[in-house]
Parts: structure tokens; C-alpha cells; sequence
């Protein structure tokens, strides 16, 4: 029973181009947000993370939406960059110390 | 000293044996959480450490177990080995609790045959 679930196990971009990442989760509780991208052989790093009392945040090249009424939410890449290619996985807690649940992941590739 | 590091990196052990792996934190950070990572999924949560108390468990049975030390390292012991605990092991360190503070380790890959 997956709380927290990212569909795409895969993404191809060309570079400059928008990267889209999607998360989908099931527990109304969740109310806090977060996008973490990992590179082979390293943990996962902290992107960026959202309130669900926001429907937008952004950070430089990365904007994360959150739609509330669909459980939805997607972090969008801004030009899309070489460097990006990493898995990139959402999360999700109850208040911003709950514990984190994860999707599975999204491995982006963006090709020069 | 920044950053968290974790060992060992790889780790093979025999079913029914038991494990320690250990985890160093940052200089400050209260509070430690370890996930496992199977093959093809996201890291999935066991339990919570803050300032040497378990703090939150996730569904994971009590075999796994862990320390937390004033001088800032832990370890998660498992018991009981068996074949599907077979996974990458990350520890997690904050100063705060907060979830966007969280500083991963690379995580101990552990092979149960």
C-alpha cells in the first residue's frame, strides 16, 4: 500500500529544455512536501520542499506545485541541465518533523 | 567535521546472523533517522533517534534496533538476519528535526545470503 507513488520510473530531456516530475500520494494527513535528488553511490540531497499551506515554491531553477484537491504534486526543472540526471524522489510527512515517506523514484536523463 | 558518514559501504552476512552498521553525524545534530532502501524502491523508514531516545519506528520488527551517542555517531543493530533485509542502509542527520535539514549518508549496502 504505497502512500506516496511516482509512476514514471524514467525520464529523457533534452538539455534547456523543462524536466516534469510527478508524485502522486493517497493520505490526506500528509501536509508537508519534500523533493530529494540522489546520485549514483551518494545519498539523497534536499531539492526543495513545500507547505500544504502554499501552492508553489521555488528555488532558482526549481519550482515544486502542489494541488491539494488531486493529492498531486510535480517539480518542474528550469532549464534542464546535464548535471541534473539523478533519481529524483519525492516525500512526504505529517508536519515538517514527521517522519519522511518516500515514492520509488524518477531517474531523469537529460541528454546535451 | 560536516557531512555524515556511514560504515561499513558493503557488507555481506550469512542468514540468521546479526549486524551492526554505524552512522557519524555533524557536530550538533540531535537527531538521527535510518531508512531502508530496497532494490527499485525509495528509502522506506525504521526509526527515529533524538538526543539518545527513539523518537518514532516505523514498520519494522523489533530485531532492528539502535543507539544514539552523545558524541554524535549511532548504530542500527539487526538481528535474525534474513534474505530480504538484504538492502542499502542510510542514515539521516538534523540539528533540528526539521525535515529539509535531514543530511544523508551514502548508506551501507548489506547482502544477506
Amino acid at each position: 500500500d504505497q502512500q506516496v507513488k511516482q509512476n514514471s520510473p524514467s525520464l529523457s530531456v533534452q538539455e534547456g529544455r523543462i524536466s516534469i516530475l510527478n508524485c502522486d500520494y493517497t493520505n490526506s494527513m500528509f501536509d508537508y512536501f519534500l523533493w530529494y535528488k540522489k546520485y549514483p553511490a551518494e545519498g539523497p540531497t534536499f531539492l526543495i520542499s513545500i507547505s500544504s499551506i502554499k501552492d508553489k515554491n521555488e528555488d532558482g531553477r526549481f519550482t515544486v506545485f502542489l494541488n491539494k484537491s488531486a493529492k498531486h504534486l510535480s517539480l518542474h526543472i528550469v532549464p534542464s541541465q546535464p548535471g541534473d540526471s539523478a533519481v529524483y524522489f519525492c516525500a512526504a510527512s505529517i508536519g515538517s518533523q514527521g517522519n519522511l515517506i518516500f515514492g520509488k523514484g524518477t531517474k531523469l536523463s537529460v541528454k546535451p | 567535521e560536516t557531512g555524515v558518514t556511514q560504515s561499513p559501504t558493503h557488507l555481506i552476512k550469512t542468514r540468521g546472523q546479526q549486524v551492526t552498521l554505524r552512522c557519524s553525524s555533524q557536530s550538533g545534530h540531535n537527531t538521527v533517522s535510518w531508512y531502508q532502501q530496497a532494490l527499485g524502491q525509495g528509502p522506506q523508514f525504521i526509526f527515529q533517534y533524538y538526543r539518545e531516545e527513539e523518537n518514532g519506528r516505523g514498520n519494522f520488527p523489533p530485531r532492528f534496533s539502535g543507539l544514539q551517542f552523545p558524541n554524535y555517531s549511532s548504530e542500527l543493530n539487526v538481528n535474525a538476519l534474513e534474505l530480504d533485509d538484504s538492502a542499502l542502509y542510510l542514515c539521516a542527520s538534523s540539528w533540528d528535526r526539521m525535515n529539509y535539514g535531514y543530511t544523508f549518508g551514502s548508506g551501507t549496502r548489506l547482502t544477506v545470503v
